[in-house]
């Protein structure tokens, strides 16, 4: 089964950049879009990045997303911090075997 | 801009079935492109894809609960439903439904549901 890898935490200070990594286990990352969710505490998931580097709406363009087809993974880099960003980030993508979703672990994001 | 809200009882007992339903706003759960999908995450931990009823009326489902997993879409009242049957402890968690597909991914708030006697 597809498995997508996620650093356990993360932290970096206010202004700064940072960029939390999303590993695929098989197959080619870039076969299938990559979604990213922020997911603050107490509070539902909500889209920061979807089809691997598009913002919606209301999303600041400090952040941005890739893929790296030699790493077979996804990026999700976050520039000029704020300590509203520390959060939880999940990315998501699917099984090209039966175009189940599948989730990361999870990275939590300290700012301080 | 379309709203998802999750309803349904917040306290279940062991061996019964969940019954949760994801009412939508701002837009037609019968427009095409367009997968409803069921998320849960577990006390503390990470988020898990539950499945999808895509708007022709096909399912997936995690195979790890696809035994006791039935989404399924009602137009009329513009929901849809997710049914979870012979719940233990581990199924306490916060569900979530989201609209994915023809832009970015769209989340409700959630509800908890507990799993107790």
């Amino acid at each position: 089964n597809f498995m997508l890898t996620q650093p356990h935490s993360v932290s970096e200070s206010p202004g700064k950049t940072v960029t939390i990594s999303c590993t695929g286990s098989s197959g080619s990352i870039a076969s299938n879009y990559v979604q990213w969710y922020q997911q603050r505490p107490g509070s539902a998931p909500t889209t920061v990045i979807y089809e691997d580097n598009q913002r919606p709406s209301g999303v600041p363009d400090r952040f941005s997303g890739s893929i790296d087809s030699s790493s077979n993974s996804a990026s999700l880099t976050i520039s000029g911090l704020k300590t509203e960003d520390e959060a939880d980030y999940y990315c998501q993508s699917y099984d090209s075997s039966n175009l189940n979703w599948v989730f990361g672990g999870g990275t939590k994001l300290t700012v301080l | 801009q379309v709203q998802l809200q999750e309803s349904g009882p917040g306290l279940v007992k062991p061996s019964q079935t969940l019954s949760l339903t994801c009412t939508v706003s701002g837009g037609s759960i019968s427009s095409g492109g367009y997968y409803w999908s069921w998320i849960r995450q577990h006390p503390g931990k990470g988020l898990e894809w539950i499945g999808y009823i895509y708007y022709s009326g096909s399912t997936y489902y995690n195979p790890s609960l696809k035994s006791r997993v039935t989404i399924s879409v009602d137009t009329s009242k513009n929901q849809f439903s997710l049914k979870l049957s012979s719940v233990t402890a581990a199924d306490t968690a916060v569900y979530y439904c989201a609209r994915e597909g023809g832009g970015y991914p769209h989340w409700g708030q959630g509800t908890l549901v507990t799993v107790s006697s």
